[in-house]
């Protein structure tokens, strides 16, 4: 049981490249989040999902699109990296459907936009 | 609108000793979780203890318990014998365990915690 995993640990871009970081999880877990940590801050929610096929936009969803094609995965596209997306990205899951709902979180990728 | 205030940005304590760590919510809700996450200098986030607001009693784990108060919309952690290790940015945490809510978390600024040795 490998919980949430998350690749890349680093990642160093360009501003306008794209990418994508993955998130998956073998909890089979209906909710699935990301969440963008900027230094001395708290965790800002960017986008989430209750199940597969559904996803809905957090706090802070401009730049970033997800989908969510199965109960495992759910991926973060940035559309066009600019400097202001510097963060370290966490995608977590948890159970919803009776608790007991506390989240359960990959280790982090630490993105860089030069 | 629904808030997690965590007052102290920033504590510091002996090794051994014991420390409380603050956290006031605000809601209208009846039925909700709390949550308590420990991020050390490895940023990784563990969940440190969870309190379903229907239960009176409060949580323990180990060398952390919780002092919940209900109708006083407050959540503090107590950590007793306190380690290096716990030397972390802890996180207070919210959801309620509704649809309306889309089980989202709504999370503290966070406390950051040093032990001394």
């Amino acid at each position: 049981n490998a919980g949430v995993t998350q690749t890349p640990k680093f990642q160093v871009l360009k501003t306008g490249q794209s990418m994508t970081l993955q998130c998956a999880q073998d909890m089979n877990h209906e909710y699935m989040s990301w969440y963008r940590q900027d230094p001395g801050m708290g965790l800002r929610l960017i986008h989430y999902s209750v199940g597969a096929g559904i996803t809905d936009q957090g706090e802070v969803p401009n730049g970033y699109n997800v989908s969510r094609s199965t109960t495992e995965d759910f991926p973060l596209r940035l559309l066009s990296a600019a400097p202001s997306q510097t963060s370290v990205y966490f995608c977590a899951s948890s159970l919803i459907g009776g608790g007991p709902y506390e989240q359960y979180f990959g280790p982090g990728t630490r993105l860089t936009v030069t | 609108a629904q808030t997690v205030t965590q007052s102290q940005p920033e504590m510091s304590v002996q090794e051994a000793e014991t420390v409380t760590l603050s956290c006031t919510y605000d809601t209208s809700e009846n039925n909700y979780y709390l949550f308590w996450y420990k991020q050390p200098p490895s940023r990784q986030m563990i969940l440190v203890i969870r309190q379903e607001a229907y239960k009176q009693q409060n949580a323990t784990e180990n060398r952390f318990s919780v002092n919940f108060q209900k109708a006083a919309k407050s959540f503090s952690l107590k950590i007793s014998d306190s380690q290096l290790g716990d030397t972390a940015m802890y996180f207070c945490a919210f959801t309620s365990v509704t649809r309306d809510s889309n089980y989202q978390l709504i999370w503290g600024a966070g406390t950051k915690l040093i032990i001394k040795p």
